[in-house]
């Protein structure tokens, strides 16, 4: 069974600190992976998308991906505190009807 | 820019009541996908089509029922609404044809039934 496994959370951190968030996954081919950050309340919305090994980088965030550990992370450098938020982190392969399969996700807390 | 829209964002109703979720989007995506969501846990998909007269069922076991008739409409109908249907519905779309595999989520539906 294709699973997408986060650590639960709460994660705390520091306002200004760097917020690392980690995501491992099963099925070795898959191809697409993505972070999506859900507010309390709200629908998740896509913030970072990565294809390929190494690191991409969107302002503040990085999301670093290792194919062959099957590890894909996000990094949050200068936190705030609306970064306080849910991180789901979704996996794409064609093997799974086409369809994300999705983490249970992270909960993040930035403390000011 | 996402564009995709569900009616209502938020609604109360009692048991026994049919219900139908609107969810539209105009960015001429193919794909489309209905989820459920309790507070604070994860995303169950429970429905998506992969367009025009598809509709396929998702993981999660649901008692809803979905239509795909235009490109840019997937209803989701609750014919006799109970309590346990009680969650958040979101939708979303994507764009397999151009290479695209990111879901694009509407704003979501709180459904309460009393």
């Amino acid at each position: 069974q294709k699973e997408v496994e986060q650590n639960s959370g709460p994660l705390s951190v520091p306002e200004g600190a760097i917020a690392s968030l980690n995501c491992t996954y099963s099925d070795r081919v898959s191809q697409s992976f993505f972070w999506y950050r859900q507010y309390s309340g709200k629908s998740p919305e896509l913030i970072m998308s990565i294809y390929s090994n190494g690191d991409k980088e969107d302002g503040r965030f990085t999301a670093q991906l290792n194919k062959a550990s099957q590890y894909v992370s996000l990094l949050i450098r200068d936190s705030q505190p609306s970064d306080s938020a849910t991180y789901l982190c979704a996996v794409y392969n064609r093997g799974s009807q086409g369809n994300l399969i999705f983490g249970k996700g992270t909960k993040l807390s930035v403390k000011p | 820019e996402a564009d995709i829209y569900q009616t209502p964002r938020y609604l109360v109703i009692g048991t026994g009541k049919k219900i139908t979720l609107e969810c539209s989007q105009t960015m001429g995506h193919d794909k489309m996908y209905w989820y459920q969501q309790d507070p604070g846990m994860e995303l169950h998909l429970i429905h998506y089509s992969y367009g025009v007269n598809s509709t396929e069922k998702g993981d999660l076991s649901s008692e809803s029922t979905v239509s795909r008739i235009r490109t840019e409409h997937f209803p989701l109908t609750l014919e006799s609404a109970r309590p346990s249907h009680t969650s958040q519905y979101l939708c979303a779309s994507s764009d397999p044809s151009s290479g695209g595999d990111e879901q694009y989520f509407g704003p979501g539906t709180r459904l309460t039934v009393t």
